[in-house]
């Protein structure tokens, strides 16, 4: 089965730097790529996400790019605000009816005022 | 639309003892599951429907069990709570080719 893992587990920046999360998945055959944010007391929110026929999309101050033969893909964040301060997941999937979504284990995301 | 709502928000179970997690989305989505979340593990899927009267396993299955009667309703039961089930309960749903979206969870403690 599919394997995501999502490196590190922490990352604290200065408000107004940019953020950069990685994650890696073992399944070629994935062709959907969402992240997910999580804030406290919450459940996760999607806010980007890419299919394998894109290599990259942007949102605002969000982007996503994939990589498909390193098989990697990014979560790109700009002019970081202490509201970015939350748990981001990255997860991969086939998708179809029956797709189930593997996540990474997720990392924590500090944001400097 | 309300979403996906999950109740209770908190749970206190002793070993041993029995509890059903309610799931209810008003989004007419066929497909809903359950995941875990424990710290430094991520989300794991517990078990899964595509449609009423349909469900599977999902990665961690052991000592749940689901059943799917209407479209809106997916319960998650624990027959007999151990400790190890101590995390939290996220139900979530989708439509075939859409985000999942997610409730805002169940946190459960076993004692």
């Amino acid at each position: 089965g599919e394997n995501v893992e999502q490196h590190p587990s922490t990352l604290s920046v200065q408000e107004g730097d940019s953020a950069v999360i990685k994650c890696t998945y073992s399944d070629s055959a994935s062709n959907y790529f969402p992240w997910y944010k999580q804030e406290l007391g919450k459940g996760p929110q999607l806010i980007i996400d890419i299919r394998s026929n894109v290599g990259e999309k942007k949102d605002q101050r969000i982007a996503v790019t994939l990589n498909k033969t390193a098989k990697h893909f990014s979560l790109h964040i700009t002019e970081t605000q202490p509201e970015d301060s939350a748990v981001y997941f990255c997860a991969a999937t086939i998708t179809g009816a029956n797709s189930k979504l593997t996540f990474g284990k997720g990392i924590t995301l500090s944001v400097r005022p | 639309n309300a979403g996906v709502t999950q109740t209770p928000k908190f749970q206190v179970l002793k070993t041993g003892q029995s509890m059903t997690l309610q799931c209810a989305q008003d989004m007419n989505h066929e497909y809903m599951s359950w995941y875990r979340q424990d710290p430094g593990m991520g989300l794991r899927l517990i078990h899964y429907s595509v449609g009423a009267g349909i469900t599977d396993q999902g990665e961690v299955p052991n000592g749940y069990n689901v059943s799917r009667s209407t479209t809106e309703d997916f319960p998650l039961r624990l027959l007999s709570a151990a400790p190890s089930q101590t995390s939290v309960y996220f139900c979530a749903s989708r439509t075939p080719g859409s985000p999942l979206h997610f409730g805002n969870g169940t946190r459960l403690t076993v004692t």
